[in-house]
């Protein structure tokens, strides 16, 4: 079944503690992104990648690193935590070249305290 | 990227009864698509409608697109519980794959 998925689904941490949210596609997909939906804000875009080793900023990049070494994944890690990272993430995948339809993980709920 | 603008905020109908929601954006596109977001969980893709095209169907959707005055309107037609979702659409100019969202139309429909 061609899916995304993403792990862990629901994490509360501390603040300052490292964490990192996995992110995972088996449809062999050049682009991913990560975003981050919150109440009254919408979904906005944190980082995407085009393709293994090419990321890029995308509108609400700060405290927050990706990195691309394989194909399928696109792990989200927060270095140091803060409250105002409590949000539900979301990542996404799309074929380059396809329909531009974004194939969306089932999220990750994270609360910083 | 660009964000398109839904309205309504917030739209309760029958079930039975028809949906309409409105999207507006400010700059020109080359294709805008609809998501929708059952509460919590994942967008799901529901259509594309390119920048030459007027009008676009699937299923119970009907998309509309028009150009000149810079929005789209999505229809959803015989409107049934399960429709009940936030309604997002994704309008795209520059790169294809750099889609910005705005937030969205929540649907609710009464049983």
């Amino acid at each position: 079944e061609a899916q995304v998925t993403q792990n862990p689904r629901y994490l509360i941490t501390v603040t300052g503690k490292k964490l990192t949210v996995t992110c995972s596609q088996n449809m062999n997909h050049e682009y991913m992104s990560w975003y981050r939906q919150d109440p009254g804000l919408g979904l906005r875009q944190i980082y995407y990648s085009m393709n293994v080793e090419v990321t890029d900023k995308g509108d609400v990049p700060e405290g927050y690193k990706v990195s691309r070494k394989e194909k399928r994944n696109f792990p989200l890690i927060l270095e140091s935590p803060s409250p105002n990272q409590t949000s539900l993430y979301f990542c996404a995948s799309t074929r380059k070249g396809g329909s531009y339809e974004q194939y969306f993980g089932p999220g990750t709920r994270l609360t910083v305290t | 990227s660009q964000q398109g603008e839904e309205d309504p905020q917030a739209l309760s109908i029958q079930e039975g009864e028809n949906a309409t929601m409105n999207c507006s954006y400010k700059t020109s596109i080359n294709n805008l698509q609809w998501y929708r977001q059952n509460s919590g969980r994942g967008l799901v893709h529901l259509i594309l409608i390119r920048s030459n095209e007027r009008e676009k169907h699937s299923g119970r959707l009907r998309v509309t697109l028009d150009t000149s005055k810079k929005s789209s309107s999505l229809l959803i037609t015989a409107s049934r519980a399960a429709d009940t979702a936030s309604y997002f659409c994704a309008p795209s100019g520059g790169s294809n794959y750099k889609l910005t969202f705005g937030k969205g139309t929540l649907l609710t429909v009464n049983p």
